[in-house]
């Protein structure tokens, strides 16, 4: 059971390129949530969504669109880098319908480099 | 706003000793509490949550919790720390009102010294 899958696991990117970081989860959840994490800060909500066919801003939206393909899958895009946006991205999902308490399950991370 | 505090960005202990990380909330009404690990290089995974069926939560690899109202307190802890304990721990809690959205704090470095 691979649980939540991202790709690429590293990348570098010169300021103004372009990126896509992709998440699929294979537990059926509802929601899913892309984080940043940055040293000393703690995880930072960039996008959620609640279920299929909806998305909502975090606390850290600038410069990031995010879409959910379908039920397993929901993507971070970058459409132009900028080196405060070097961190690490975790996707995680989360099954609704367990309620409100229900844990987060992440991803291993992609390390993001914007030179 | 509200917020989740951890209290000491890295904490050393000696293998064997107890292991106590604080995590304090910021509200009157009691939110959802959470506390993760993180292993390097690898994403975080659910040590506990708090459910309200107790006070004393029990979570994975021998570690707890005590909610406490009064102190608006979620720390952690475990009786006798092992080298593979040595990992990041966040709290992280739920606020009414924000349907998961799930605020992290700062989280702590465990040091554990042989």
């Amino acid at each position: 059971n691979a649980g939540v899958t991202q790709t690429p696991k590293f990348q570098v990117l010169k300021t103004g390129q372009s990126m896509t970081l992709q998440c699929a989860q294979d537990m059926n959840h509802n929601s899913m949530y892309w984080y940043r994490q940055d040293p000393g800060m703690g995880l930072r909500l960039i996008y959620y969504s609640a279920s299929e066919g909806t998305t909502d801003k975090g606390e850290v939206p600038n410069g990031y669109n995010v879409s959910r393909l379908n039920k397993r899958e929901f993507s971070l895009r970058l459409e132009s880098a900028a080196p405060s946006q070097t961190s690490v991205y975790f996707c995680a999902s989360s099954e609704r319908s367990e309620g409100r308490n229900s844990p987060l399950h992440f991803g291993n991370g992609t390390r993001l480099t914007v030179t | 706003a509200q917020s989740v505090t951890q209290l000491g960005s890295h904490v050393s202990v000696s293998e064997g000793a107890l292991v106590l990380l604080r995590c304090n909330y910021s509200s009157s009404v009691p939110p959802y509490l959470f506390w993760y690990v993180q292993y390097p290089n690898q994403g975080l995974q659910l040590l506990l949550k708090y459910t309200s069926a107790a006070t004393l939560v029990k979570g994975i690899n021998g570690f707890e919790a005590e909610f406490k109202k009064s102190e608006t307190s979620f720390h952690l802890t475990k009786p006798s720390a092992h080298m593979s304990d040595a990992a990041e721990y966040f709290c992280a809690v739920i606020y009414s009102g924000g349907y998961q959205k799930v605020t992290f704090g700062t989280g702590t470095k465990l040091q554990v010294i042989p």
